[in-house]
Parts: structure tokens; sequence; C-alpha cells
């Protein structure tokens, strides 16, 4: 059980488009998503909590504009990054928690590994 | 000062080998701590929590030190496959966070 998918796993695109990353709880709800960003040999920095149904909440530093997230359902959330530019490339990783297990317990997706040329 | 440091790697360390990582946290508000592990470009899998009272999972020993904001984890008899980077993790009760250290990469040879 608490089985987090990210899709996709990979993604390349050419500067100033737009990308969708798609996270998803495979069995169970997700009361609460977090977004991660990892740069190589760096650790993992929270871009922003969203709880289902509300606006995220963004860490200091982090662009709400530049990354639009949506929590629309209890299984869904999605991170679009806008008009990407090279130093968006990086390891975005969602987490999920769930309103029936301790606070400190996350369940990690897999990652979406992001090469903007 | 960041809020998660640990000792600077990477460590080489031959198989059979004791190796001991080090992390302090910043915040004594913090509640819950933890080892995660993660392997080149994959996520991170919680390895295992650590309580103030020390604990050990096989060959994987983990401790708590609250009044000096320090935790630690011990591995023995190390197999290759322990290589991986091993991040401290501090929950935030304020934020409901959990704040990642940078991670120590540890390599086992044969």
């Amino acid at each position: 059980g608490a089985v987090v998918s990210q899709h996709p796993s990979w993604v390349i695109c050419k500067s100033g488009t737009s990308v969708k990353i798609e996270c998803r709880s495979l069995d169970f709800q997700a009361t609460t998503m977090f977004w991660y960003r990892q740069f190589p040999k760096q650790s993992l920095m929270l871009m922003a909590t969203s709880n289902e149904g509300s606006k995220a909440t963004y860490e200091q530093g982090v662009e709400k504009d530049k990354f639009l997230i949506n929590h629309a359902s209890l299984t869904l959330s999605t991170l679009t990054v806008t008009s990407a530019h090279p130093e968006d490339s990086s390891f975005y990783i969602c987490s999920a928690r769930t309103r029936r297990t301790d606070t400190d317990t996350q369940y990690f997706g897999p990652g979406t590994r992001l090469t903007v040329l | 000062r960041k809020e998660v440091e640990q000792d600077p790697g990477p460590f080489n360390v031959p198989e059979g080998a004791t190796v001991a990582f080090n992390c302090t946290y910043s915040n004594s508000a913090s509640q819950s701590f933890f080892w995660y592990r993660q392997d080149c470009r994959k996520e991170p899998k919680l390895l295992m929590s650590v309580y103030s009272s020390g604990n050990e999972d096989g060959r994987f020993t983990a401790q708590l030190n609250r009044a000096s904001q320090y935790i630690s984890l011990l591995i023995r008899d190390s197999k290759l496959s322990d290589s991986a980077t091993y991040l401290c993790v501090v929950f935030e009760p304020e934020g409901g966070k959990l704040i990642f250290g940078q991670g120590t990469e540890l390599s086992v040879k044969p």
C-alpha cells in the first residue's frame, strides 16, 4: 500500500516551453502533497505544500507564477513548470501524506527528471 | 547555518567495515528524526526512524541526542549494496515539513 506514482519519469524540453508533471496516490487519499526539487549532489528542497482543494503554500524563494501547483483531487496533484529554462533542469519529486498516518510520514514518488535545452 | 547538516562525503570503505554518519539540526522544536537512503537517480526511501533511546535494525543503529541536537547512524559489516547516499531528515511540526540534510555518499568497495 501507499504507492505514489509520477508521470513522466523523465522529460526533455526546449527552453520557453511549459512542462506538466503529475503526482498520483494510487491506493490512498492524499490530503497533502509536497513538491521537492533536487539538484545534483544537493539535498531535496521543499518547493511547496498543497492541500486538496486549496491553494498551495510556497517556500521562500520559489516563484508561484512559475511553478503552478494544482491539487484538484485527493489522488492527484500537478506541477507545471512554466516557460522552462535550463536552470530549471532538476529532479522533481513529489510526496503524499494521508490523514490516517502520522503527520511526519510521507510517501515519495519515483521522481521526474527534467532537462531543459 | 543550515537547518540540517551532515558529514561531508564521500565515504569510501571496504566491505565489512563499520561506518558512522553524523548529523546536527538547528531547530530545537523538531519532533521526529529519520535516516533515509537515496540511490542514484531514485527517490529517497525511509531507512529508519531515530528515537531518543536509540534503535537498531539489523546492521544499522541510530542514535539521537536531543540536548546536543545530534543524530547518528552506524552501519556495521558494510555490504556492497549499502552504497548510496544517506539523508538525515528532521520533521518540523510548525510547518508540518520534512527538512532534508544534503546527504552523505557512501561507497562500499570489494
